[in-house]
């Protein structure tokens, strides 16, 4: 399977941690973006990082890029219950055709 | 702005009929529109890309024949479950690309919808 793994599966914190996320991938990519899924609803997208980059930030969001590992990482800092979701990572080859290849996801719970 | 809505949002159909759901693009020009099936607790599955006025490319164990999918205008693609059955009871996903908008490779979700065969 092309798809990429994410880890931990699941991921339970206390609001105001900080929560990480990682994603691998298998193929030589363009770009890495990051997506959050709420329960029952579509993605949203967070953040793209190129493979020529090594760490983006976006408010709360730390994106870093491995490309040697093949490997990103998604750090949420001080998290809110509203940061509750899925998280996933998606990577578009650079070869073939264009799409995106998903990561496995984060399930994220920050509790209150 | 990039904004993707889906139509219905959910539906209960029978076995042995037919389901079309809706995807729109609605204040850009999709130059290409996916399909996704995610099942519970699990990852988005890509069953196909359409392109605007030509056939839709199939993912490897799609059935093009059961999932019908149309892109007529650069802000509409269709996707039709033909005689569905329980197991194609699922949550569908569409998203779309804009390669005129920066960045060109991200793509867009609509909310989603939900299937439920009985």
């Amino acid at each position: 399977s092309q798809q990429g793994e994410e880890d931990p599966q699941a991921l339970s914190i206390q609001e105001g941690e900080n929560a990480t996320m990682n994603c691998s991938y298998k193929t030589s990519i363009n770009n890495l973006q990051w997506y959050r899924q709420n329960s029952g609803r579509g993605l949203v997208h967070l953040i793209l990082i190129r493979s020529n980059e090594r760490e983006k930030h976006s408010g709360r969001l730390r994106v870093t890029l491995d490309t040697s590992k093949k490997s990103s990482s998604l750090l949420i800092t001080a998290s809110r219950a509203a940061d509750t979701a899925s998280y996933f990572c998606a990577t578009v080859r650079t070869s073939g055709t264009y799409k995106y290849i998903f990561g496995t996801g984060t399930r994220l719970k920050v509790l209150a | 702005g990039a904004v993707v809505s889906q139509h219905p949002s959910w539906v209960i159909c029978k076995s042995g009929t037919s389901v079309k759901i809706e995807c729109r693009s609605l204040d850009f020009q999709a130059t290409t529109m996916f399909w996704y099936r995610q099942f519970p607790k699990q990852s988005l599955m890509l069953m196909a890309t359409s392109n605007e006025g030509s056939k839709a490319t199939y993912e490897q164990g799609v059935e093009k024949d059961k999932f019908l999918i149309n892109h007529a205008s650069l802000t509409l693609s269709t996707l039709t479950v033909t005689s569905a059955h329980p197991e194609d009871s699922s949550f569908y996903i569409c998203s779309a690309r804009d390669r005129q908008r920066e960045p060109s490779d991200t793509q867009y979700f609509g909310p989603g919808t939900r299937l439920t065969v009985l």
